[in-house]
This record gives C-alpha cells, structure tokens and sequence, in this order.
C-alpha cells in the first residue's frame, strides 16, 4: 500500500527565515494534497499538485511536485508565527478509481518571534 | 455556506463503553469520510461513506462502524471502548469525485478513562 514520508517532523525557526518541508511517496502521486492543522482543530487546505513539475503558490507558501512525482516540497518564504502548525500532506491512494485520501505523519512548525 | 460541523466537541467515557459520534457535511456533498488522529500513528482513514454506501474502507477493527444517512449526515460509532481508542475523530467531506479537496470538520476529541 501506498505510504507517505514527511522530513522533517519539526522545525523551529526565527521569523523571517525560509524553510521547506518534503513529502516522499513510496508510488506515483496522482493527487497531492497539502493541509495546515492547529493543534487539536481540523485540517485546513493549502493546496493541490497533480503535474509532474507543477508548481502553486498562495501568498508566501509555495508547493511543487517533482517529475517523477514522488516527491513533493512546502516552501514558506519569510516565515510569520501565524504559519505555525502541523503541515500535513495528502495523496489520493489509487488513480484508477476513487479511494481514499492517506496522510503523511505531518511536520510541526513552530515560528519564534 | 456552512463549514462541516461535528458533534460532540469533547466527550469522556470509560472502557467497555460505547460512543457514536456526528458528522454534518457541506450542503451539497455526498462523501464523508472520517479518519482517527493520535501522536503516535498520525492521521488514520477509518472509513467512507459515499451516498449511504461504504466505499472505502480503513485497517480497524469491527468496534468501529459507521453509516450515512439520505441527508449525507454520517455518524460514526466505536463499542467496547479501549484506552488506545483516545483520539481526535475528525470527519471530512467533500463531493466524493477523484482529486477533490476534502474539508474537515474541528474533530470530536474522545478520552478513554
């Protein structure tokens, strides 16, 4: 079964500085899915990759998936304690028919001011 | 339009006990699929509902069981309670086509005492 990695799994940074979290599938990536989660609330999403070499951005957060579609990386530019919280990302299991939607193990952000 | 909403918020029970949690979807979508939360296995699928129909189906045992109703309102129930059933319960909803963003409801957060 497919299974996603996240590195790192935290990261503490000054405000200001970049960073980027990475999302690794053990398969082919048909639908990724990026999340941002405070603590103990639901999921909030970010964005969503399906190309191999597609690249979104959203304000200061920028999401790319590689060609091989294996790997995907979060991109925060300019970090602001309001971008603390748990990055999760999200793959759709299976491209031949609908399945369900499985979570990497999410990466903790925390931002200092 | 209204977010996703789930109920209870919090809930407290004993071992043995049995607990059946809520999930009001987005006017408009079919799908619900809810997926247990804990520090140490992350985000787990447990189970989708997709016009009152399980289609997909997570790796736990048969104490967790769910339906959906013909409002696309789904509940979700779990007997004979254990202690490593202490979770965040989050339920999502979407419209049930591939490569769709799921929305999350807040969660049920359930302690197992």
């Amino acid at each position: 079964s497919q299974e996603l990695e996240q590195s790192p799994q935290s990261l503490i940074v000054q405000e200001g500085k970049n960073l980027t979290i990475n999302c690794t599938s053990s398969k082919t990536l048909y639908g990724l899915y990026w999340y941002k989660q405070k603590y103990g609330e639901g999921l909030i999403f970010l964005m969503m990759l399906q190309k191999g070499g597609e690249e979104k951005s959203h304000e200061k957060i920028t999401a790319k998936l590689d060609e091989k579609k294996q790997q995907s990386s979060l991109h925060i530019t300019a970090s602001q304690p309001s971008h603390a919280g748990i990055y999760l990302c999200g793959a759709d299991a299976f491209k031949t028919s609908y399945d369900k939607v499985i979570f990497g193990p999410g990466t903790s952000l925390s931002v200092i001011p | 339009k209204a977010g996703v909403t789930q109920t209870p918020r919090y809930l407290i029970k004993t071992r043995g006990q049995q607990v059946t949690l809520s999930c009001s979807p987005i006017s408009g979508h079919r799908s619900v699929s809810w997926y247990q939360q804990t520090p140490g296995q992350g985000l787990q699928f447990l189970f989708e509902y997709f016009s009152e129909t399980q289609r997909n189906k997570g790796n736990f045992p048969g104490r967790f069981s769910g339906r959906q109703f013909s409002n696309s309102r789904s509940e979700m129930n779990v007997s004979t309670l254990e202690l490593g059933d202490s979770a965040l319960y989050l339920c999502a909803s979407s419209s049930g086509r591939q490569y769709e963003k799921l929305f999350f409801g807040s969660g049920t957060q359930l302690s197992v005492l």
